[in-house]
């Protein structure tokens, strides 16, 4: 199973809105309603801020949305804000044999 | 407040050995799932293995199958790792993570492993 295709990187402007995609198959993201989305930042841990596709957890800014179409989740991000500057990954669930669950490769968010 | 501390990692020969230990508090941990990630220098996140909340099922990845073994001991709110035949590709920080329902909700700082000879 390989990781899920993130872009490299993206940009936006205070304000602006972004969205990163991750692109799996029907072996993850599109047989399952279980993408997650994880925040981190340098030299920290990942934090999650969006589960189950679409929804978000307590204390996660509603600046924050995610979507899925076939094998794509989506991450997008309005309003953007100095402090949204971090790395992104998504994850999916990709059933009970092994491996269980996959993550992208990771997307760099850079607020110009 | 949860809190996940990995302690363990360090400098290992290729082909040594190391165990890397995650205490969890502030939650229930018997009843938690829990699974290591790495994360290689400037690279993404990788799962590694899932270990259920009674510590009977296990899973791994290809990659370290055979080499890495999980365990828990829910008397002590400890999650392990067994790493055996280290490869310089095993070179990380290993997360430990809870997994609750369909989402990783908190992880630990992560302890570095370096495998270098």
């Amino acid at each position: 199973q390989s990781a899920l295709t993130q872009p490299r990187s993206v940009s936006g402007s205070p304000g602006q809105s972004v969205t990163i995609s991750c692109t799996g198959t029907s072996s993850d993201v599109g047989g399952y309603n279980y993408v997650s989305w994880y925040q981190q930042h340098p030299g920290k841990a990942p934090k999650f801020m969006i589960y189950d596709v679409n929804k978000r957890p307590s204390g996660v800014p509603d600046r924050f949305s995610g979507s899925k179409s076939g094998n794509t989740a989506s991450l997008t991000i309005s309003g953007l804000q100095a402090e949204d500057e971090a790395d992104y990954y998504c994850c999916s669930y990709a059933g009970s044999y092994t491996p269980n669950w996959v993550f992208g490769g990771g997307t760099k968010l850079t607020v110009l | 407040e949860v809190q996940l501390v990995e302690s363990g990692g360090g400098l290992v020969q290729p082909g040594g050995s190391l165990r890397l230990s995650c205490a969890a508090s502030g939650f229930t941990f018997s009843g938690s799932w829990m699974h290591w990630v790495r994360q290689a220098p400037g690279k993404g996140l990788v799962w590694v293995s899932r270990i259920n909340s009674d510590g009977k099922t296990t899973s791994y990845a290809d990659s370290v199958k055979g080499r890495f073994t999980i365990s828990r001991d829910n008397a002590k709110d400890t999650l392990y790792l067994q790493m055996n035949s280290l490869r310089a590709e095993d070179t990380a920080v290993y997360y430990c993570a809870r997994n609750t329902g369909t989402v990783f909700d908190y992880w630990g700082q992560g302890t570095l492993v370096t495998v270098s000879s």
